[in-house]
């Protein structure tokens, strides 16, 4: 089953700030965050490993909450460049399905000037 | 210094014509995969490779056989294509399997399908 995300959309302003949530209905082991231009490849965020971990990249930073199975990343200040669509990525525990990511479907940021 | 390439970038073929995507890494890293992503963004795994062994492989019809003839090129034959094969197959790489290993994807193949 994927995470499902939300919103499916946001429309910002320069210097706004905005957060864009993932949850799971399985347990969660770990969240990756891809952001993803438009006609190019995800590009590999941020990942959280253990339950309360936050983490920060310039002004993306994201937190993950084991317990309500649930991730957010957090985007302060929004620039241009943050435009595109954001996917969290849960990957399985390991076993035969080690490296398997289920994808949510994707948050669409757009940032105008 | 392309980390995940993938050829050709686009593709464009009729029903029924077979074809190959090709893919390589030059990060070292011992597990492949390939993911599919359609038309409303959704990005799906279709097959994992560890070190040339299949690992992962999801309910793909038989059409699609991935190909791995060492740890840094992982390539995907589709025999008789259909219209729902219209996509961009992503092709991406970690450095293992498992919860910890980010992915690094190449740039995509957009597979039109007439």
């Amino acid at each position: 089953q994927q995470p499902v995300q939300s919103p499916q959309a946001v429309i910002l302003r320069e210097g706004e700030d905005a957060v864009i949530n993932c949850s799971s209905s399985k347990a969660l082991y770990s969240v990756h965050w891809y952001r993803q231009k438009h006609g190019e490849a995800p590009v590999f965020l941020m990942i959280l490993l253990k339950g309360g971990e936050q983490k920060g990249h310039e002004k993306i930073s994201a937190s993950f909450n084991e317990k309500k199975q649930q991730s957010s990343l957090y985007l302060t200040a929004s620039q241009l460049s943050y435009s595109g669509t954001y996917f969290c990525g849960t990957p399985s525990s390991g076993g035969t399905n080690a490296g398997k990511s289920t994808f949510g479907d994707g948050t669409t940021l757009t940032v105008k000037p | 210094d392309t980390a995940v390439s993938q050829t050709p970038k686009y593709l464009v073929t009729q029903m029924g014509n077979d074809k190959s995507i090709k893919c390589e890494q030059n990060l070292g890293h011992d597990t492949m995969y390939w993911y599919k992503q359609d038309s409303k963004k959704f990005l799906k795994i279709m097959f994992s490779y560890n070190n040339k062994e299949l690992i992962i492989n999801e309910t793909v019809p038989n059409r699609f056989s991935p190909k791995s003839p060492d740890k840094a090129h992982l390539n995907l034959h589709i025999n008789s294509l259909e219209l729902g094969d219209s996509a961009v197959y992503f092709c991406a790489s970690s450095p293992v399997g498992g919860r910890a290993s980010p992915l690094h994807f190449g740039n995509g193949t957009r597979l039109t399908v007439t």
